[in-house]
C-alpha cells in the first residue's frame, strides 16, 4: 500500500511559472525524496531531504518537509516544458531501505 | 558509468506461462530493489537485497513471486503461472548506502 498522498494529481502551468506538488505521509520516516519519472518508465532521483532537515534546494528545485504534519512539498521554479513529468514522493521508514511512495502528481508545462 | 539495466525491455506473454526479469545493478552497489508500477496500484514495493540475501521480501504479492541475487551483482524476478493482473512495469533499482536509489528502465510486462 502507499504510504500517502500526493495533491494535486494533476497540474498544468505556462512555462515560465512555478510549480508547487505536495506530499503526505504516514508513518515516521529516515528521509524523504522526490522522483521524476517521464512517460511511464524509469524513475529519475531529485533530491533528498533528511528527517532533521526542513528545507532543502537543488538549482530550481525547492524542497520543505514538516515532519510534525507529516508533509513534504516541492517547488520548481521557472518552469520549462522539459519538466513536463509525474513527480512522486517517496519515503524511507525507519523500518527499512525499501522506498514507499506516494500516488505522483503530472505536470504539464505548457510552452 | 553505467546505469541500472533490465532486460527484456518488453515482455508479451499468455496466461499461465512462466517469466523471467532480469536486472544489472551499478557495479558496487550492494543493495538492490524491485518495485513494480501498475495503474491501478501506482508504484509498489516488491523485495529487497543486501548483498544475496533478501532481508525483506514483504512486497511480493503470492508466492507466484520469486527473486534471487547471485555474486551480489545480477538479480532475476521470476513470476511462474502468470495472470493478467501481473501486468505491469517492473523496476529495479539499486544503491550504496541507504538513501538515494538508481533505477533502470523498467520492464513492461503484459499478460495476455
Amino acid at each position: 500500500s502507499q504510504q500517502g498522498e500526493e495533491d494535486p494529481q494533476a497540474l498544468s502551468i505556462q512555462e515560465g511559472e512555478n510549480a508547487t506538488m505536495n506530499c503526505s505521509y504516514k508513518t515516521s520516516i529516515n528521509n524523504l525524496q522526490w522522483y521524476r519519472q517521464n512517460s511511464g518508465r524509469g524513475l529519475v532521483h531529485l533530491i533528498l531531504i533528511r528527517s532533521n532537515e526542513r528545507e532543502k534546494h537543488s538549482g530550481r528545485l525547492r524542497v520543505t518537509l514538516d515532519t510534525s504534519k507529516k508533509s513534504s512539498s516541492l517547488l520548481i521554479t521557472a518552469s520549462r516544458a522539459a519538466d513536463t513529468a509525474s513527480y512522486f514522493c517517496a519515503t524511507d521508514g525507519a523500518a527499512g531501505n525499501k522506498l514507499t511512495f506516494g500516488g505522483g502528481t503530472r505536470v504539464l508545462v505548457k510552452p | 558509468g553505467a546505469g541500472v539495466s533490465q532486460s527484456p525491455s518488453n515482455k508479451v506473454t499468455e496466461k499461465g506461462k512462466d517469466v523471467e526479469l532480469r536486472c544489472d545493478p551499478i557495479s558496487g552497489h550492494t543493495a538492490l530493489y524491485w518495485y513494480r508500477q501498475s495503474l491501478g496500484q501506482g508504484l509498489e514495493f516488491l523485495i529487497y537485497f543486501q548483498g544475496n540475501s533478501a532481508p525483506d521480501k514483504s512486497g511480493l504479492p503470492s508466492d507466484r513471486f520469486s527473486a534471487e541475487r547471485t555474486g551480489g551483482s545480477v538479480s532475476t524476478l521470476t513470476i511462474q503461472r502468470t495472470q493478467q493482473e501481473d501486468s505491469a512495469v517492473y523496476l529495479c533499482a539499486s544503491s550504496l548506502t541507504r538513501g538515494e536509489q538508481f533505477f533502470g528502465p523498467g520492464t513492461r510486462l503484459t499478460v495476455l
